[in-house]
């Protein structure tokens, strides 16, 4: 949906490690998210860019940093992975104010 | 803080039946409320939105109410089909439709 791709799908890596994930979009959306699926918890906002270089935090932003250089990419890295980042990772964007949010199809974490 | 409560978390419907799933927000600054549908593997895709201007909006068999004085939007899905078997989620949001808070989800089971 909106060209999103998210890369990679699926990961497994070990407790203290460092993860990068990478939200790729074709449609231009000036606007990126970033949330985690958990059960029980719905999804939660972790960063978000209202555009190149203007990232802010979400509400569960603790041990997660983003970079935006380019409107089409937005990443996300957890500098020092912890089991309590195992989750389902979704990147959303969207056109501009008012307009839809779209989601990737996401990229399910395990950190063991 | 979940500023979104849903119930139920869980739905079974005969075919044909409706569905109703219900939320709950806090924050009064919200001003956008849309509704996601999530199949498995997949990420949210919206399903219809409301603003508060508006008590009710339809699209399809598809519902949404808005009790603003009570702070309440539910999602009412007509003649329920196996094909809308799914998880729900609502959300809600300011006015630019930016930094949703969503609800826990519903999964709902439409049986044949």
């Amino acid at each position: 949906d909106a060209g999103i791709t998210q890369s990679p799908r699926h990961k497994v890596t070990e407790t203290g490690t460092p993860v990068t994930l990478r939200c790729h979009q074709t449609e231009n959306h000036r606007y990126m998210y970033w949330y985690r699926q958990d059960p029980g918890h719905g999804l939660r906002l972790i960063h978000y860019s209202y555009g190149v270089k203007d990232t802010d935090k979400g509400e569960v932003s603790d041990g997660y940093s983003v970079s935006r250089s380019k409107t089409e990419d937005f990443l996300l890295t957890l500098e020092s992975a912890t089991s309590s980042q195992t989750s389902v990772y979704f990147c959303a964007t969207q056109p501009g104010p008012n307009q839809p949010q779209h989601f990737g199809d996401g990229t399910r974490l395990s950190i063991l | 803080q979940q500023q979104v409560k849903q119930s139920p978390q869980s739905l079974i419907v005969q075919k044909g039946g409706i569905s109703i799933i219900n939320c709950a927000y806090e924050n009064t600054a919200f001003d956008y409320f849309p509704w996601y549908q999530q199949f498995p593997g997949k990420g949210p895709a919206l399903l219809i939105a409301i603003r508060p201007d508006v008590s009710e909006k339809k699209e399809g068999r598809f519902t949404i109410s808005f009790n603003k004085s009570a702070k309440q939007f539910s999602l009412h899905i007509m003649d329920s089909q196996p094909g809308d078997s799914a998880t729900y989620f609502c959300a809600a949001g300011g006015t630019s439709g930016s930094r949703l808070t969503f609800g826990e989800g519903t999964q709902l089971t439409v049986n044949p």
